[in-house]
């Protein structure tokens, strides 16, 4: 069945390092979407991406679709200890109808 | 507050019985998805239902069961519970069937002890 991988599984950073998760899927998705789930939330959506090889950003953040609609990745500059969480990407399949989600990458950020 | 209501928000239950969830949707959504989430764990999908009709199924085990009603409320049956049934079980809606920001309740908790 459909696959979507996230690495790393965890990431510690300083306040004001870079960060960035990467999404892989085992078969071309038909859009991706990102969520960010606060400790004891629940996930919130951040933006989708449609097109091969888009590029959207929100403030610090940086979204990027891989051409072959198979891979995503989410770049943060400068991370602040608001932007702790668990980020999860998500895709459907051409074909299919399931939203999947990513097995998520944790950020934690330390002053 | 994403406008999507689940109640209880936690529920504590015995192996074997049977309890059921309840998602309000967000109003003007008519697709309503389930999730579940066990401890330091990803989404695990389990089904979508669209205006009534069942559009999506994940790995939803056969001791449990959903449905959309014509106010398109959803509630989800979880049967037989067994320990490994204790998670979050997540809510979420979106305008469309497909391609439309999901928004998530806050959840319930069920411990099955």
């Amino acid at each position: 069945g459909q696959q979507v991988m996230q690495i790393p599984q965890y990431q510690h950073v300083q306040e004001g390092e870079d960060f960035t998760t990467y999404c892989n899927s085992s078969t071309t998705l038909s859009n991706i979407q990102w969520y960010k789930q606060r400790p004891g939330g629940h996930p919130v959506f951040l933006i989708q991406l449609v097109k091969s090889g888009e590029v959207k950003k929100q403030k610090r953040l940086t979204f990027q679709f891989g051409e072959a609609k198979k891979n995503s990745s989410l770049h943060i500059t400068a991370t602040q200890t608001t932007d702790v969480g668990t980020y999860f990407c998500a895709g459907i399949t051409g074909g299919g109808n399931k939203l999947t989600f990513g097995t998520g990458t944790q950020l934690k950020v330390e002053l | 507050d994403s406008g999507v209501t689940q109640t209880p928000k936690h529920l504590i239950t015995a192996t074997g019985q049977r309890v059921t969830l309840r998602c309000s949707p967000r109003s003007g959504d008519l697709s309503v998805y389930w999730y579940q989430q066990s401890l330091d764990q990803g989404l695990q999908f389990l089904i979508q239902y669209y205006n009534g009709e069942e559009r999506a199924k994940g790995n939803i085990l056969e001791r449990f069961s959903a449905q959309q009603f014509p106010d398109l409320h959803s509630e989800l049956n979880l049967s037989s519970l067994e320990l490994g049934d204790s998670a979050l079980y997540f809510c979420a809606s979106s305008v469309a069937k497909a391609n439309s920001p999901l928004h998530f309740g806050n959840g319930t908790r069920l411990t099955v002890t």
